[in-house]
């Protein structure tokens, strides 16, 4: 069966210091992942997306960026972070020609930046 | 394009009464839809999908919802609630366009609180 793993679970980082979050899936291969964060009372937003090693979509024009340096691996990453990225960030993946196909999510990293 | 309403931002019910969380959608092309529910601090879980096959859709721990598409609903329901069940419920509609973030779109999501 396949897993999805977030770590770290919870992160308190000082505004402009770094971050990295990773995501790696397991049983399947070729997976579609994503990033989503999402926000106190507020719903998900998308921020990445990608269909395969090295490809990576961006939604949302933010000081974040990502990788996908490995087919089942998925890294999250800021030189600066910002108040405003705080957040509960989840990553995802699918299957599919489309990605429009069923997402299973992993359990979330809280990021609370100060 | 595609949108979804999730008509209430808190339901509350009683442990053992049932459940109703209200999903209407907006949708050009046959939409797949789904339901998720988030415990606290937790991802998010699939609770049940639609996918142009039967109308009443089943899913996980008791849950079912039915697509009406004259109505453009998805409406989740339980018939009794376990205390258990409180958590975010999100409804998520998308469409086989061809390719696109845009293809996938989440309703602002409904607090269940389930009084003892």
């Amino acid at each position: 069966s396949q897993t999805i793993h977030q770590w770290p679970a919870t992160l308190v980082q000082p505004v402009g210091s770094p971050l990295s979050l990773e995501c790696t899936v397991e049983g399947t291969s070729n997976p579609n992942l994503y990033w989503y964060r999402q926000a106190a009372g507020r719903g998900l937003q998308l921020l990445f997306y990608s269909v395969g090693i090295g490809q990576i979509s961006s939604e949302v024009p933010q000081n974040l960026s990502a990788s996908r340096p490995q087919d089942r691996q998925f890294i999250l990453s800021s030189k600066k972070l910002l108040l405003s990225d705080s957040g509960f960030y989840l990553c995802a993946w699918s299957v599919g020609q489309f990605i429009t196909d069923t997402q299973y999510f992993g359990p979330g990293t809280r990021l609370t930046v100060l | 394009a595609q949108s979804v309403t999730q008509l209430d931002s808190h339901v509350s019910v009683s442990e053992g009464t049932p459940v109703l969380l209200r999903c209407n959608y907006s949708s050009s092309y046959s939409p797949s839809l789904f339901w998720y529910v988030q415990h606290p601090n937790k991802g998010l879980q699939l609770l049940l999908k639609y996918t142009s096959a039967a109308t009443l859709v089943k899913g996980i721990n008791g849950f079912e919802a039915e697509f009406k598409k004259s109505e453009t609903s998805f409406h989740l329901t339980k018939p009794s609630a376990h205390m258990s069940d409180a958590a975010e419920y999100f409804c998520v509609v998308s469409e086989r366009t061809g390719g696109g973030a845009d293809g996938l779109t989440f309703g602002k999501g409904t607090h269940l609180i389930i009084q003892p």
